[in-house]
């Protein structure tokens, strides 16, 4: 299995400019999530999907940022416009139902910097 | 709530010796416990976990770690260290269903 896979490994943009980061979870795994991390923060969950369906957003910062899932194997998180404290790195992890205690998967991350 | 508590930012070791990390939670019910490692530039990798049973968990690479219920801890340790074990360590807890809370982390430094 390839896991997690996440596209670009590295954004470099201008304040102002939309971007979007892709994420294809674990074949298999029925759920899904994008966190954030930062020096400052730590690890913030962003978003959860459950079989498609975003079931937990409160962790979004705001309407700039949104997150699709449009099927079980492609998940987009867009930021626009992009500003310079989003800068950090996003992280896509996944998990399958049959694991017990919320064991998820982690990929590689997109280290975004907006300048 | 869930939350845990990684007391130690920064830790540096010798080469072959001992490393212990620690890892406070705090959590009603039962706690679903895990230690994952980041090695720089990426993501995180399970080492171990724990759900029930066995309070002494093996891991992988070398690693293990305790349960302690009466102190609400959970700490991770290695008999000796390599170069490779540089990293940047993190605790979570889990609710049982979605959410995993993580710790600040501990970042390892491995000298010669």
């Amino acid at each position: 299995d390839a896991g997690v896979i996440q596209s670009p490994r590295h954004e470099v943009t201008e304040m102002g400019q939309e971007v979007t980061l892709r994420c294809k979870p674990i074949s298999g795994h029925n759920s899904l999530f994008w966190y954030r991390q930062t020096m400052m923060r730590g690890l913030e969950l962003l978003i959860y999907f459950n079989n498609n369906v975003p079931i937990d957003d409160s962790g979004m910062p705001e309407d700039r940022f949104s997150a699709k899932m449009p099927n079980a194997s492609f998940s987009t998180l867009k930021i626009q416009p992009s500003e310079p404290r989003d800068s950090a790195v996003y992280f896509c992890a996944s998990s399958s139902p049959g694991l017990a205690g919320t064991e998820q998967f982690f990929g590689p991350g997109t280290r975004l910097t907006v300048l | 709530a869930q939350s845990v508590t990684q007391p130690d930012i920064h830790i540096t070791v010798s080469e072959g010796a001992s490393l212990e990390l620690r890892c406070n939670y705090s959590y009603g019910a039962t706690p679903y416990l895990f230690w994952y490692v980041q090695s720089p530039g990426q993501g995180l990798q399970l080492l171990l976990k724990y759900f029930s049973g066995d309070t002494l968990v093996q891991g992988i690479k070398g690693f293990e770690a305790e349960f302690k219920r009466s102190q609400s801890s959970f700490n991770l340790r290695k008999p000796s260290v390599h170069w490779s074990d540089a990293a940047e360590y993190f605790c979570a807890v889990g609710d049982g269903d979605y959410k995993l809370s993580f710790g600040a982390g501990t970042t390892v430094t491995v000298r010669a």
